[in-house]
């Protein structure tokens, strides 16, 4: 397997521009999270899904974001306007739950700049 | 809600003595607690982990202990040498459902000086 796939690996944008970041999961891995990495917040978990179901969202900044899944390979995480404070690193990663193997694999990371 | 708290946010030792970094985390839930290292510019990647039914792990020169009854972890890293620069994060999650939220704590990042 090639591991968690982000796409792209870099993003700049505009403020204002609708902004669409893509994952594809480890094929079999059943759990899927969102983070933002900035220098000041650490990892922030934005979301997570259980079997393409959204769990908790508590973590989503504001409504300018949003996030889907439509199936076990895949999710986007939007924002849409974007600003400048979104600017940051942007992972996905995956794992399956359970009492085994519970290592989340993580993706290289979208770095966005909005300007 | 769920947290997990990190100390110190940044460390520097010389090379061969020991790192320690602690974490704390809330959620009595929480059963699974891996650690994290991630190099500049690079992804996250796990170190070593540990289950709660556990209460230490060693592997080669890191080893992690686990007090369930304080909510607390640690991460030790012995004979330190200047490739284990790096930031590390520790986290805690449950194994399923509900539980299996992925929290991370805000990162140490420590410096191995030669």
């Amino acid at each position: 397997d090639a591991g968690v796939i982000q796409s792209p690996r870099h993003e700049v944008t505009e403020m204002g521009q609708e902004v669409t970041l893509r994952c594809k999961p480890i094929s079999g891995h059943n759990s899927l999270f969102w983070y933002r990495q900035t220098m000041m917040r650490g990892l922030e978990l934005l979301i997570y899904f259980n079997n393409n179901v959204p769990i908790d969202d508590s973590g989503m900044p504001e409504d300018r974001f949003s996030a889907k899944m439509p199936n076990a390979s895949f999710s986007t995480l939007k924002i849409q306007p974007s600003e400048p404070r979104d600017s940051a690193v942007y992972f996905c990663a995956s794992r399956t739950p359970g009492t085994g193997n519970t290592e989340a694999f993580f993706g290289q990371g979208t770095r966005l700049t909005v300007v | 809600g769920e947290n997990v708290e990190q100390h110190p946010s940044t460390l520097s030792v010389q090379e061969g003595d020991s790192a320690v970094i602690k974490c704390t985390y809330s959620d009595s839930a929480s059963n699974y607690f891996p650690w994290y290292k991630q190099e500049l510019g690079k992804r996250p990647q796990l170190i070593i982990d540990i289950r709660s039914n556990v209460g230490e792990k060693k592997d080669q020169r890191i080893a992690v202990t686990l007090n369930k009854t304080a909510k607390h972890f640690s991460l030790h890293i012995t004979e330190t040498q200047p490739e284990d620069s790096a930031v590390y994060f520790c986290a805690a999650s449950g194994n399923g459902g509900a539980t299996n939220k992925l929290i991370f704590g805000t990162g140490t990042l420590l410096a191995v000086q030669p």
